[in-house]
């Protein structure tokens, strides 16, 4: 495709419910990445896939959240039993490769998620 | 682990003002170093980047941005500043080792006056 693309692009849902949040990568990038922007704040990362290595989950914030990616296509974000806190954009980037100078990183729209 | 300080939250300027925009990381290791910019309904996208070579980096829009690897500051930098810069920047590094996840500045959010 020509971008990243994530859907929905707005969520809300109530304490306590799961959400799932999709990510299309580019086409060819093997890497592929989540994070979250709280209001007001830098970007977090949260989790890293490149091609079919065991993820790096090491931003993870709590066991409530966990992503899969199938091969190098797309990427789902869950979140389990929402709260609060969760509330946020999340983004999805993806590269060509993990290193050097092909690892621009190529973001997508975001989905803000409010937990009410 | 690294971090990435963004003192400037909020700038005001002028059309035609010069800018810079602070960015400090504190890494001891090899670093890379971009410099990303959200527009008011879009998406980030990286204005520069610096991996190695000149530690000054020319990006779109006019904008550039000096590596001095003493002072772990990658300032960004435009002699002339347009109404359309307004916009979020955001600068990030990467290690060189993993060259994986970017670690973000907490943004600066540029005003620019017409």
């Amino acid at each position: 495709g020509a971008g990243v693309s994530q859907s929905p692009s707005n969520k809300v849902t109530e304490k306590g419910k799961d959400v799932e949040l999709r990510c299309d990568p580019i086409s060819g990038h093997t890497a592929l990445y989540w994070y979250r922007q709280r209001l007001g704040q830098g970007l977090e990362f949260l989790i890293y896939f490149q091609g079919n290595s065991a993820p790096d989950k090491s931003g993870l914030p709590s066991d409530r959240f966990s992503a899969e990616r199938t091969g190098e296509s797309v990427s789902t974000l869950t979140i389990q039993r929402t709260q609060q806190e969760d509330s946020a954009v999340y983004l999805c980037a993806s590269s060509l490769a993990s290193a050097g100078t092909d690892n621009e990183q190529f973001f997508g729209p975001g989905t803000r998620l409010t937990v009410l | 682990a690294q971090s990435v300080s963004q003192h400037n939250h909020h700038v005001i300027l002028s059309e035609a003002a010069s800018l810079e925009l602070g960015c400090n990381y504190s890494y001891g290791g090899t670093v890379n170093l971009f410099w990303y910019v959200q527009y008011p309904g879009q998406h980030l996208q990286l204005l520069l980047k610096y991996f190695s070579g000149d530690p000054l980096v020319k990006g779109i829009k006019g904008f550039e941005a000096e590596f001095i690897k003493s002072k772990f500051s990658f300032n960004l930098r435009k002699p002339s500043v347009q109404w359309s810069d307004t916009a979020e920047y955001f600068c990030a590094v990467s290690t060189s080792g993993s060259a994986r996840q970017l670690t973000f500045g907490s943004g600066t959010q540029l005003t620019v006056l017409p």
